[in-house]
């Protein structure tokens, strides 16, 4: 079965902390995405990549960076956490196929927070 | 560039009660649909989708919908609702060609027994 996993559920970091997010996926997909959730907006993309060590910007990249070495693993970075980057992140995968317009598979969700 | 636009950002219905959530995009070019569920504590996962063919698309769980072109709408259904289906429940848009998957800002499902 297809499984995105991300290395955490719940974080609680501080404000001026560089924080790491992961990313695995067990698909082989080409695909992979960083959104944010945050109520009332629905999801936002951060960053994607549809390739290993290719990244491109999503509508909200500021404050934000990625690196993916492999290509099972996405991971984001939160150079110097702020308060208002306190959220929902939520990884995803898709095959690349024809394009883009394949069902994006989810993680479960790291709710962080930043004090 | 497509957009989506839920009405609705909290629906209630009655168990056993017809489920309609509402969904309209905004595309110059035909679209690919998506909705997904999400569940409390959980990530997104897909309900069904609308490529090409045949307009009534049917997902899991009972739930449908149909892409009607003349309204630029998508919206989901579900004849008699369950107390399972309580859940926020997600509209997204993509063109062909295009890189980004657009969401609504989601509408949030209660049943009420």
């Amino acid at each position: 079965d297809v499984k995105v996993t991300q290395s955490s559920r719940y974080l609680v970091k501080r404000t001026g902390e560089k924080v790491f997010l992961e990313c695995v996926q067990d698909m082989d997909h080409e695909n992979m995405f960083w959104y944010r959730q945050d109520p009332g907006l629905g999801l936002r993309l951060i960053y994607f990549s549809y390739d290993v060590k290719m990244k491109e910007k999503g509508d909200i990249p500021e404050g934000y960076s990625v690196s993916r070495e492999k290509k099972e693993r996405f991971s984001l970075i939160l150079e110097s956490a702020s308060t208002n980057q306190t959220s929902m992140y939520l990884c995803a995968s898709s095959p690349q196929g024809a394009g883009f317009h394949q069902p994006q598979h989810f993680g479960d969700g790291t709710r962080l927070s930043i004090l | 560039a497509q957009s989506v636009t839920q009405l609705g950002s909290h629906v209630s219905v009655s168990e056993g009660a017809l489920v309609l959530l509402r969904c309209n995009y905004s595309s110059s070019v035909p679209p690919y649909l998506f909705w997904y569920v999400q569940y409390p504590n959980q990530g997104l996962q897909l309900l069904l989708k609308y490529t090409t063919g045949a307009t009534l698309v049917k997902g899991i769980n009972g739930f449908e919908a149909e892409f009607k072109k003349s309204e630029t709408s998508f919206h989901l259904t579900k004849p008699s609702a369950h107390m399972s289906d309580a859940a926020e429940y997600f509209c997204a848009v993509i063109i062909q060609g295009a890189q980004k998957l657009v969401f609504g800002q989601g509408t949030r499902l209660t049943i009420n027994p």
